[in-house]
């Protein structure tokens, strides 16, 4: 089953505009993590915030972190074309189940030049 | 130096058949993991290879099973083919079975006809 669920399902905008998806999830989290996949291929590592950390940066791209809320937000800044793919929040419950992670559905960025 | 690999890229099969894949992890890494994706949804885990022991395992019928192998490689079997199996296969490797981040191979997408 998963874990979390981006919103939205798909987002479009325009080159230079910023993009912001949302994350929830349901259980106790060590950690959440941002990937990205290009094209239904392999996926790429973005980004991790810890359970202790509220929001983090790299790059263009901005994390949020609400436990209390359990919900996360990923912020893309001056988008480019070249940013289009899918985006999955990504949780690791750790503990006896540190390793496994629960990804969501993601949400479909389509940049346009 | 080389990331995680996988084999073959592309394949399809029958229903009722069996399927092998093949991963070797990045270099250096001793863990390896496996994904199911299907098409338009988030990555679901299969299971965890460690030591040549599986070490975790998510919600999957024991029709899939998997080994690794002193070079840390690994294989994931999956017997009696369903028509609901065809998916990308994703394999991540990672330095130890507790690390935050793992790397993913480009995945081989497994068709059943």
């Amino acid at each position: 089953s998963q874990q979390g669920e981006e919103d939205p399902q798909a987002l479009s905008i325009q080159e230079g505009e910023n993009a912001t998806m949302n994350c929830s999830y349901k259980t106790s989290i060590n950690n959440l993590q941002w990937y990205r996949q290009n094209s239904g291929r392999g996926l790429v590592h973005l980004i991790l915030i810890r359970s202790n950390e509220r929001e983090k940066h790299s790059g263009r791209l901005r994390v949020t972190l609400d436990t209390s809320k359990k919900s996360s937000s990923l912020l893309i800044t001056a988008s480019r074309a070249a940013d289009t793919a899918s985006y999955f929040c990504v949780t690791n419950a750790g503990g006896t189940s540190y390793g496994k992670l629960t990804f969501g559905q993601g949400t479909i960025l389509t940049v346009h030049p | 130096d080389a990331g995680v690999t996988q084999s073959p890229t592309h394949l399809i099969k029958t229903r009722g058949q069996q399927v092998t894949l093949r991963c070797s992890p990045k270099s250096g890494h001793d863990t390896v993991s496996w994904y199911q994706q299907a098409l338009g949804q988030g990555p679901q885990f299969i299971f965890q290879y460690y030591e040549e022991e599986e070490r975790q395992r998510g919600n999957f019928p024991d029709r899939f099973s998997g080994h690794q192998f002193p070079n840390y490689s690994s294989e994931l079997n999956v017997n009696a083919l369903l028509l609901g199996d065809s998916a990308l296969y994703l394999c991540a490797s990672s330095l130890g079975p507790g690390r935050d981040t793992i790397y993913f191979g480009e995945g081989s997408w497994l068709t059943v006809v």
